[in-house]
């Protein structure tokens, strides 16, 4: 059964860059052909979906995170990675990354504040 | 870019009930692209339905969907305490894989 773990900081100062990574266990990113996703959700609002990446390294990105928004797959660690420039309060957020639609992280919660 | 427009925003009833959500597109979608997930407090989402009309594993036969082209439906007979939450539908058919704004469905 695959499981995902997000991981990384969870107080980023406003300007600076938030960098998580999805840890994937129990299957192989370099195997077959799925959609790896970030989705976060803002505190009180609804899922917005951030971006993908899949094993061939294409990327798919929201069009308003488009300029500040870079995801990696590194296959030899079997992680997923999203780094988000310039961040404000906008950003604040619980992150989810997901194996298409079927498999989801249990979330982390980044705060930008100073 | 398709955008998806839930309604209502939210939906009162009572156990034993019948729910039913609206995911409206802002254009003719292939339904095989649509899904619904289920989205609690403290946890991850859940795939309810995808491909519009296929249960995920796992789910109730109460949960059915439905839809083509620009509308789409969740429909929940017989609602039990555990289904209260919010409701949220994706278009996955091509980038952004947007959600709607979510349904809260509340007792």
């Amino acid at each position: 059964q695959v499981q995902l773990q997000e991981s990384g900081p969870g107080l980023v100062k406003p300007s600076q860059t938030l960098s998580l990574t999805c840890s994937v266990s129990g299957d192989s990113i370099s195997s077959a052909d799925h959609y790896w996703n970030w989705i976060r959700q803002p505190p009180g609002k609804g899922l917005e979906w951030i971006g993908c990446i899949r094993k061939s390294g294409s990327t798919y990105y929201s069009p308003s995170l488009r300029s500040r928004l870079s995801i990696s797959v590194d296959t030899s660690k079997n992680q997923f990675s999203l780094k988000l420039t310039s961040v404000t309060a906008a950003d604040t957020a619980v992150y989810y990354c997901a194996r298409d639609g079927t498999a989801w992280g249990q979330g982390t919660l980044v705060t930008v504040s100073s | 870019e398709v955008v998806l427009t839930q309604s209502p925003g939210t939906l009162s009833l009572s156990p034993g009930e019948r729910a039913t959500l609206s995911c409206r597109t802002s254009q003719s979608v292939n339904s095989v692209s649509l899904a619904w997930y289920q989205h609690k407090p403290g946890q991850a989402p859940r795939l309810v339905m995808y491909g519009s009309s296929n249960r995920a594993t796992g789910i109730s036969d109460r949960f059915s969907g439905s839809g083509s082209g620009t509308d789409f439906t969740l429909t929940i007979s017989r609602l039990e305490p555990e289904d209260f939450a919010v409701y949220y539908c994706q278009y996955y058919g091509a980038s952004p894989f947007a959600f709607g704004q979510g349904t809260r469905l509340e007792i």
